[in-house]
């Protein structure tokens, strides 16, 4: 198994440019989540989703948008970058007793 | 919201000593969670607790699930150098077990 995987690793984005941070997961989780990290400080919820076709927001998703078609794949969108997005963003899936598996991470620097 | 203390924040050692940390709630868990994250990394889950008394151990690493079901403890036995990084607990809160709460983190510093 591959686990969480996530690209890109880095990214600049100029101010009011969109993307996509992709997460792939292959060990059939129902549960997904994205966070970010910024500099020195813990982890914050942006979005996260119980199963195919259910999102819900986190504490931080003012900026974000997320989809979840299929079982393995919960891509991130940033639309309209700003230098508040900077940070470093960690995809995760969760097994049934509520262990969360993380991805190794998109360090996104926007300017 | 709801949140975990962990404590130390940071801690300064010798390479070879042993390393006590803990992590309290004022609510309790059903389950705890320990993670070490590496700088540049994703955290890497090292031990998960299930029970109340619940002693687990992962090598150099020993957890505990406290009897209250409100704390939990890491320790590392013989400190070696790739020890270094920061050290989160975890939890699923039982309203909103959905998400994990964490804690603060404790800075792990290894001196040779």
């Amino acid at each position: 198994n591959a686990g969480v995987t996530q690209t890109p690793k880095f990214r600049i984005l100029k101010i009011g440019q969109s993307m996509t941070l992709q997460c792939t997961q292959d060990m059939n989780h129902n549960y997904m989540y994205w966070y970010r990290q910024d500099p020195g400080m813990g982890l914050k919820l942006i979005y996260y989703s119980v199963g195919a076709g259910i999102t819900d927001k986190g504490e931080v998703p003012n900026g974000y948008n997320v989809s979840r078609s299929t079982t393995e794949d919960f891509p991130l969108r940033l639309e309209l970058a700003a230098p508040s997005q900077t940070s470093v963003y960690f995809c995760a899936s969760r097994t049934a007793t509520a262990e969360q598996y993380f991805g190794p991470g998109t360090r996104l620097t926007v300017t | 919201g709801q949140q975990l203390n962990q404590s130390p924040q940071s801690m300064f050692i010798q390479e070879g000593e042993d390393v006590s940390m803990n992590c309290t709630s004022s609510s309790i868990f059903n389950t705890w969670l320990w993670y070490k994250q590496d700088p540049g990394e994703g955290p890497v889950l090292l031990i998960a607790l299930y029970k109340a008394g619940e002693l687990t151990s992962n090598g150099r690493l020993t957890a505990q699930f406290g009897i209250t079901r409100k704390d939990s403890f890491l320790n590392i036995s013989a400190s070696i150098p790739s020890d270094v990084g920061i050290y989160f607990c975890a939890g699923p809160p039982v309203q909103g077990a959905q998400k994990l709460v964490f804690g603060q983190g404790t800075r792990l510093t290894i001196n040779p």
